[in-house]
């Protein structure tokens, strides 16, 4: 009983260096969601996606580009970190479309850009 | 712009103390609320309340929304140390973010609970 899975758990980066952030869910949602989470911050949107191929910009999206090309996976790049992109980014995902369902987060990647 | 605020940032309590967190907010076309429990990795949900006045319950746990003042509470009776974690309050605006609503969470509440 996976539900959402975000890897990698850890990654250090460079300025400058690019990475994807990889989430998968198995709970056949439709709606999956970036966020960032940074102290005394909360969690802020970064990207979401209504369904597969489909992908819109959240609260912060600058710096990041998403993808969903199959409907359990949502991709989160970084094309050239930034220190300012230190935080722990969860995904969420969600099974409804009117009226908003609780989200099932995963359990986070911490990046840290140097 | 809008906003959610959640009250106290923090909070240190005795185990079997009654502890009461606060969340206010003010969006445009309110949908829901919705509190979850965040201890060290992902945030694990609680309620969702989207009528005034009508109680959900958990247990120990507890919450009220009021549409009116724009609040609501989460109470937490007889604490546990199992009970320490950082409470955030989320609110579903229908509009932000276009058509589709996307949750405004606030900045959360850390409660410690000590033995």
């Amino acid at each position: 009983n996976a539900g959402v899975t975000q890897t990698p758990k850890f990654r250090v980066l460079k300025t400058g260096q690019s990475m994807t952030l990889l989430c998968a869910q198995d709970m056949n949602h439709e709606y999956m969601y970036w966020y960032r989470q940074d102290p005394g911050m909360g969690l802020r949107l970064i990207h979401y996606s209504v369904g597969e191929g489909t992908t819109a910009k959240g609260e912060v999206p600058d710096g990041y580009n998403v993808s969903r090309l199959k409907k359990q996976n949502f991709l989160l790049g970084l094309e050239s970190a930034a220190p300012s992109q230190t935080s722990v980014y969860f995904c969420a995902s969600s099974s409804t479309g009117g009226r908003l369902a609780p989200l099932h987060f995963g359990n986070g990647t911490r990046l840290t850009v140097t | 712009e809008d906003k959610v605020v959640q009250s106290p940032l923090s909070l240190v309590v005795h185990e079997g103390d009654t502890v009461t967190l606060n969340c206010s907010y003010e969006v445009t076309n309110f949908r829901s609320l919705l509190w979850y429990k965040q201890e060290k990795k992902a945030p694990t949900f609680l309620f969702m309340l989207t009528s005034s006045g009508i109680e959900k319950k958990s247990g120990r746990l507890s919450s009220i929304l009021d549409k009116k003042e724009l609040f609501s509470i989460l109470n937490i009776t007889a604490t546990q140390t199992g009970d320490s974690a950082v409470y955030l309050c989320a609110v579903e605006a229908m509009n932000y973010g276009g058509s589709q609503g996307n949750l405004i969470f606030g900045k959360g509440t850390k409660l410690s609970v000590k033995p």
